[in-house]
């Protein structure tokens, strides 16, 4: 069964980094595409990105280019989503998701981020 | 980029209800269409892939239908346990967007 298991809850003041991890047990990462989706609160879902574990190969929508990294490490089959300098506005819900057969066929629990002063 | 657009924003209805949820892609998609549903404070759930495959485990009361820029999800007889948002989103070019949301509220 896939389990994506993603890091816990954060409070981060503006300014300051990040970096959120998704873990994956029971498949083979390096075969499929995982990719982050941003919920702010109360709001829809934003596709930020993704990324292929095999190469690495990453794909970034233009609303975050540039805004964001994300990253791998195979050796322990986790994804990584980072920020360099969080924003009030990078407060959000934001969830990990393998995409299968051309859709997120198994997201993380998602990983609260809480930017304030 | 390809912009999805969901009508209604919202509807209510009633258990045992027919509802159906429209998305439009601004250009063609062919069939990589893909709806999910969200319960607050939860992850989302994949219903349908490739705008008519269910998803392992979904109900058959969920079906899929459509191609090329216009789809449908249509839920045959409404459960108590269907009321929630439900997104599509396209997987036909990156980046994969996702329409806005469709809030399925209890009449």
């Amino acid at each position: 069964e896939v389990q994506l298991v993603q890091s816990g809850a954060e409070v981060k003041k503006p300014g300051e980094s990040l970096k959120i991890s998704c873990k994956d047990s029971g498949y083979s990462f390096t075969n499929y595409w995982i990719g982050w989706v941003r919920q702010m609160p109360g709001r829809g879902l934003e596709w930020m990105g993704i990324i292929y574990p095999g190469d690495s190969d990453t794909r970034y929508s233009p609303s975050f280019q540039g805004q964001v990294t994300i990253s791998v490490d195979k050796s322990i089959s986790t994804a990584y989503l980072q920020w360099s300098s969080l924003k009030a506005s990078d407060t959000a819900m934001y969830y990990c998701a393998r995409h299968r057969n051309n859709a997120y066929d198994s997201w993380g629990q998602g990983t609260l981020v809480t930017v304030s002063s | 980029d390809i912009q999805m657009t969901q009508s209604p924003s919202s509807v209510s209805a009633s258990v045992g209800d027919r509802v159906t949820i429209t998305c439009r892609a601004s250009q063609d998609i062919s069939s990589w269409l893909a709806w999910y549903q969200q319960k607050p404070g939860k992850a989302p759930n994949l219903l349908i892939y490739g705008a008519s495959s269910l998803h392992s485990g979904v109900p058959s009361r969920f079906s899929g239908s459509g191609s090329g820029t216009d789809f449908t999800l249509t839920i045959s007889s409404l459960q108590p346990e269907d009321f929630a948002t439900y997104y599509c989103q396209q997987a036909n070019s990156f980046p994969f967007n996702f329409g806005q949301g469709t809030k399925l509220e209890i009449k």
